[in-house]
């Protein structure tokens, strides 16, 4: 299986201020077809999971432009600029590119 | 709109079946698949298995002799079994979309010994 690795596991952030969550695969995620299929999602606390980010870089329906990602291959980065309370919560990398399908262990953004 | 919605038991004995349903509306399933996801409390996603919209399934190999995924595309519903249950498949049981753009609420479940 795919092993996806996030860091930090925490980190606190002013309002405003602006984070970076990196993600890291074992193995490369682009696909037989072309595509990258590396996601990121928000669990706000005692919600579901929310898709923000699909292949790599493209922000989900409704998805502020606050929110981008980048990367390739088997690194990526989430940024996140002028945080605002509504970001708060447990930020997960997720890879679909290969079954079973697999997530990072969660990166947590708290106010500082 | 589209929704998502799990449901069953919410507390289930050791060594005995969990039955959960997830009932869909604002798509067919015969156009688009359904993923399943659990969450042990104050853990991590884990990926359990997919039926694609063409009857298919594919399933966790850490899962896959105990789990089964089906469906009633009549009914906008599919079933996740898994039998065996241990008290470290207590977990939330979310069904999804299969590119995860929507998700249930997610059922808690809890196996008692």
């Amino acid at each position: 299986d795919v092993v996806m690795t996030q860091t930090p596991v925490s980190m606190s952030v002013s309002l405003g201020g602006q984070v970076s969550i990196s993600c890291r695969s074992s193995q490369s995620l682009v696909h037989n077809n072309g595509n990258t299929y590396l996601s990121w999602y928000i669990q706000k606390p005692s919600q579901s999971p929310q898709l923000l980010i699909y292949k790599v870089s493209n922000r989900f329906s409704g998805i502020s432009d606050r929110f981008s990602g980048s990367g390739s291959g088997t690194d990526f980065t989430l940024k996140i600029s002028r945080v605002e309370p509504d970001d708060l919560g447990v930020y997960y990398c997720g890879q679909g590119t290969q079954y079973p399908n697999t997530f990072g262990a969660g990166t947590k953004l708290e106010l500082k | 709109q589209v929704q998502l919605k799990e449901s069953g038991p919410v507390l289930v004995q050791a060594s005995e079946t969990l039955s959960l349903t997830c009932t869909v509306s604002g798509f067919s399933l015969t156009n688009y698949g359904v993923i399943w996801v659990r969450q042990p409390p104050g853990k991590g996603l884990e990926w359990m298995g997919i039926i694609w919209r063409n009857g298919n399934t594919d399933y966790n190999s850490a899962l896959k002799s105990r789990l089964s995924i089906n469906r009633d595309t009549s009914k906008s519903q599919v079933f996740l079994k898994m039998n065996s249950l241990q008290t470290d498949d207590t977990a939330i049981y979310y069904c999804t979309s299969d590119r995860y753009h929507y998700w249930g609420q997610g059922v808690m479940v809890t196996v008692s010994s």
